[in-house]
């Protein structure tokens, strides 16, 4: 069946580094993607989207980049902070005009200070 | 403060009872879900409703009643649980026009003794 998923599932990176999460997608008709963050007893907080008719975004001090040929997704921070450390999510668009969306496990981002 | 407002915040209950869990959206939106979150597993949707009507229900054991009265309210009836559905249940909001991102609550942390 169709799934999202991630390639890490935890990521430990040293402040002040850049760190890259990994995701990669095997619905070829998804064309809007998104990435979550998760910190511990909150909801999934969004941080950036992008559609299928771009390789690239950039948010403030995040960049997703979109790979369709290889159905590849990955979420860039620049400058990781402490309080970056979360969970980190991507989905799709399930397809549907309503927007429901497929996620993916998840992957656990580790600040040292 | 995400515009999406989940209540209680934890919930204890025993299999025999009936609780309902409760989300309210200030942002306007007109799509409104339920997910349920357990460890290590990907977000679950469970039921969509777009415009107070109910698009989705993805396969919910009937023990999990929703109720969507408008646009801004949602609620998730609960009745005679198990234990494996103590889990995180995340309420969202998006315009539900399209490719648009949604907008989680914080949740409600769910324990069935």
């Amino acid at each position: 069946g169709e799934s999202v998923g991630l390639h890490l599932p935890t990521l430990s990176v040293q402040e002040g580094d850049n760190s890259i999460i990994n995701c990669a997608y095997s619905n070829s008709a998804s064309d809007y993607f998104i990435w979550y963050k998760q910190e511990s007893g909150k909801g999934p907080q969004f941080i950036i989207d992008i559609r299928s008719n771009m390789d690239k975004r950039q948010g403030q001090r995040v960049t997703v980049l979109l790979n369709k040929t290889v159905k590849h997704l990955s979420l860039q921070i620049a400058a990781t902070q402490p309080g970056d450390s979360a969970v980190y999510f991507c989905a799709e668009n399930s397809g549907g005009s309503q927007g429901n969306l497929i996620f993916g496990k998840g992957t656990k981002l580790s600040v040292k200070p | 403060e995400t515009g999406v407002t989940q209540t209680p915040r934890h919930l204890v209950m025993g299999m025999t009872n009936k609780k309902s869990l409760k989300c309210e959206q200030h942002l306007g939106h007109n799509a409104m879900y339920w997910y349920k979150q357990s460890a290590k597993k990907p977000l679950e949707l469970m039921f969509v409703y777009n415009f107070k009507e109910q698009t989705e229900n993805n396969s919910v054991p009937s023990r999990f009643s929703p109720e969507c009265p408008n646009s801004s309210h949602l609620f998730l009836h609960l009745h005679t649980l198990q234990p494996e559905d103590s889990a995180l249940y995340l309420c969202a909001s998006s315009p539900g026009d399209g490719n648009q991102p949604q907008h989680f609550g914080d949740g409600t942390r769910l324990s069935i003794l």
